[in-house]
């Protein structure tokens, strides 16, 4: 099956500055890229998402880009904020027909004042 | 509109005993999933259904069991607790065309906490 490996695990970055997080996945068969944001005690919901005929995709201060070549795909945020606090997740999804996500194991990123 | 409504929020078993947590959505998505979160570990797929009397496992599936007898409700059951399923449990659902895919929505989460 699909195996997610997520880093880093743990990331603090000043308020301004960017911060990114990579995820490798293992299926080629893999389409689908989506990232999850969950702030403390909340649900995880859906922030940005990659299909894998795309290599780059940008929504405000996210974008998320993927090399389906060496599979891998990356999240970058620009001029963080305290609200970009929080844990992040990335997924793949294999099969066009199999509707299952292999989440990764998370990123805390902490931005400092 | 409610989205996904998990019941209950929170739970203390202790070992051995049963429980059922239930998941709605009112969002009339075929697919729904159940997930524990554990800390460093991610999400973990426990069992999956993609449409109403199918049900399928995930990752994590021993010790748990699932029923999707509406399309509305999926239920994780737990027959007999024990230490190691002290967890969060997310109920999600989904739903997929041809511009969207796997976009999964999650309830608010229980906390189940075996002694």
């Amino acid at each position: 099956g699909e195996n997610v490996e997520q880093h880093p695990s743990t990331l603090s970055v000043q308020e301004g500055d960017s911060a990114v997080i990579k995820c490798t996945y293992s299926d080629s068969a893999s389409n689908y890229f989506p990232w999850y944001k969950q702030e403390l005690g909340k649900r995880p919901q859906l922030i940005i998402d990659i299909r894998s005929n795309v290599g780059e995709k940008k929504d405000q201060r996210i974008a998320v880009t993927l090399n389906k070549t060496a599979k891998h795909f990356s999240l970058h945020i620009t001029e963080t904020q305290p609200e970009d606090s929080a844990v992040y997740f990335c997924a793949a999804s294999s099969n066009f027909g199999n509707e299952k996500l292999t989440f990764g194991t998370g990123t805390r990123l902490t931005i400092i004042p | 509109n409610a989205g996904v409504t998990q019941t209950p929020k929170f739970r203390v078993l202790k070992t051995g005993q049963s429980m059922t947590l239930l998941c709605a959505q009112d969002m009339n998505h075929e697919y729904m999933y159940w997930y524990r979160q554990d800390p460093g570990m991610g999400l973990r797929l426990i069992h999956y259904s993609v449409g109403e009397g199918t049900t399928a496992k995930g990752e994590v599936p021993d010790g748990y069991n699932v029923s999707r007898l509406k399309k509305q409700n999926f239920l994780l059951g737990l027959e007999s607790a024990a230490p190691s399923q002290t967890s969060v449990y997310f109920c999600a659902s989904s739903y997929s065309s041809r511009e969207v895919k796997n976009i999964q929505y999650f309830g608010a989460g229980t906390r189940l906490s075996v002694l």
